[in-house]
C-alpha cells in the first residue's frame, strides 16, 4: 500500500513559473525525501528533510514539512523544461528499522517552453 | 564511481515462467532494496537485503524471492509469472548505518509478461 499521496496528480505550467506539489502521509516518520523520475528511468534523490525540521532549501527547491498535519510540500522555483518529470515523496516510518522507504503516488509535472 | 546497475534492461516472459533480475549496488553501499513500479504508479516496496538476509518485506507473495551475495549484489526472482507482474523493477542501494542517506536507484528492468 502507498504511505503517501501527492497532490495534484498532474501539473502543467509555463517555463519560469513556480511549481508546488504536496505530499500527505499516514504514519509518523523519521524523515521525508523527495525524488524525481524522468520517463521510464530510475528515481533521483532531490532533498531530505528530517522530522524535526520544518523547511529546507536546495538550489531552486524548497521543501516544507508539517508533522502535525502529516504533510510536506515541494516548491520548484523558476521552472525549466528540464524539470518535466514525475515527483515522488518517500517516507521512512520509525518502526521500519532498516530504513524501508515508502513512496507516494507521484505528481507528473510538465513544464512548457 | 559506478552507480547502481541493473540487468537486463528489458525482458519479455510468458505467464507461468520464472525470471531473475540482477542488481549491483553503488560502490560503498551494503543494503539493497527492490521496488515494483506499475505504469503510472509510485514504486512499491518488495523487500530489502542486508548482510545476505532479507530484513524487510512489503506486501508481496512468496513468488517473489531474493538473494544478496557477499559482494552486496542482489537478485530478484519471480516464479509463476502473472500478467499483473508486468512492471518496471527498480533496485536501490544505500548504506545501512546512515539512516538519513538517500536511496540510489538503477534505471530498472522493464518486465513484460504475455
Amino acid at each position: 500500500s502507498q504511505q503517501g499521496e501527492e497532490d495534484p496528480q498532474a501539473l502543467s505550467i509555463q517555463e519560469g513559473e513556480n511549481a508546488t506539489m504536496n505530499c500527505s502521509y499516514k504514519t509518523s516518520i523519521n524523515n521525508l525525501q523527495w525524488y524525481r523520475q524522468n520517463s521510464g528511468r530510475g528515481l533521483v534523490h532531490l532533498i531530505l528533510i528530517r522530522s524535526n525540521e520544518r523547511e529546507k532549501h536546495s538550489g531552486r527547491l524548497r521543501v516544507t514539512l508539517d508533522t502535525s498535519k502529516k504533510s510536506s510540500s515541494l516548491l520548484i522555483t523558476a521552472s525549466r523544461a528540464a524539470d518535466t518529470a514525475s515527483y515522488f515523496c518517500a517516507t521512512d516510518p520509525p518502526t521500519s528499522g532498516t530504513y524501508k522507504y515508502i513512496f507516494g503516488t507521484g505528481t507528473r509535472l510538465k513544464v512548457l517552453a | 564511481d559506478a552507480g547502481v546497475t541493473q540487468s537486463p534492461t528489458h525482458l519479455i516472459k510468458t505467464r507461468g515462467q520464472q525470471v531473475t533480475l540482477r542488481c549491483s549496488p553503488k560502490s560503498g553501499h551494503d543494503t539493497v532494496s527492490w521496488y515494483q513500479q506499475a505504469l503510472g504508479q509510485g514504486p512499491q516496496f518488495i523487500f530489502q537485503y542486508y548482510e545476505e538476509e532479507e530484513r524487510q518485506r512489503g506486501n508481496f507473495p512468496d513468488r517473489f524471492s531474493g538473494h544478496q551475495f557477499p559482494n552486496y549484489s542482489s537478485e530478484l526472482n519471480v516464479n509463476a509469472l502473472l500478467l499483473g507482474d508486468s512492471a518496471l523493477y527498480l533496485c536501490a542501494s544505500s548504506f545501512k548505518f546512515r539512516g538519513n542517506s538517500p536511496l540510489h536507484f538503477g534505471n530498472g528492468t522493464r518486465l513484460t509478461v504475455t
